[in-house]
């Protein structure tokens, strides 16, 4: 079955840049996502990359895709303290519904 | 735009009794809605997927009895927990596929269940 594997914790100091990184093992995946959860609330979709593509950039966000390794990146440029939360990485095959999470890295920024 | 809502947020309840939850697609219609559950420091569990006029699909491992989903129209799905235990405690959490979008998921604020 799908498996998603991200690091637990990440501490970053304000104004740094953060990368959280995720792993997967279905290699039919064709969407790539990135959420943010502040505690106690639902998801947030902060970003998606299609398979096909290497890397992705929206404002502070990049998204950097290695399919051949099945390895997956989230930059976070200039670190604010808004920033900390839980940011869960997910995937989905192709013509299959259902997404798969990772475990979650809670980030930690450091004033 | 593209809000889901949960009601109730927050939820607490005895055993053996039955809760239901709501999640509401605010301004779009949606043919899919899923059902998760978050533990504690824990990633999403998809428990099951809701289609509009349809029967649940639900996941291996969860009972359909216990957990009874209802997708009557585009805007809203309920799941509601039947003869509720301690062990159901949690945080379910909704989302919503808009019609005519294949790769998005918009997520509801979720609800905490606890079950005394």
């Amino acid at each position: 079955g799908e498996d998603v594997e991200q690091s637990l914790f990440l501490s970053v100091r304000e104004g740094d840049s953060s990368v959280i990184n995720c792993t997967y093992t279905d290699s039919s995946s064709t969407y790539l996502y990135w959420y943010k959860q502040e505690p106690g609330a639902g998801l947030q979709l902060l970003t998606y990359i299609f398979s096909n593509m290497d890397m992705k950039q929206d404002q502070r966000l990049t998204v950097l895709l290695n399919k051949k390794d099945k390895h997956l990146s989230l930059r976070i440029a200039d670190t604010q303290t808004g920033d900390s939360a839980i940011y869960f990485c997910a995937e989905r095959a192709g013509g299959y519904q259902k997404v798969t999470f990772g475990t979650g890295t809670k980030l930690q920024v450091i004033p | 735009g593209a809000v889901v809502s949960q009601h109730p947020s927050r939820v607490i309840c005895k055993s053996g009794t039955s809760v239901k939850i709501e999640c509401r697609s605010l301004d779009f219609q949606a043919t899919t809605m899923f059902w998760y559950r978050q533990f504690p420091k824990q990633s999403l569990m998809l428990m099951a997927t809701s289609n509009e006029g349809s029967k649940a699909t639900y996941e291996q491992g969860v009972e359909k009895d216990k957990f009874l989903i209802n997708h009557a129209s585009l805007t809203l799905s309920t799941l509601t927990v039947t003869s509720a235990h301690p062990e159901d405690s949690s945080f379910y959490i909704c989302s919503a596929r808009p019609l005519r979008t294949y790769n998005e998921q918009f997520f509801g604020p979720g609800t905490r269940l606890t079950v005394l």
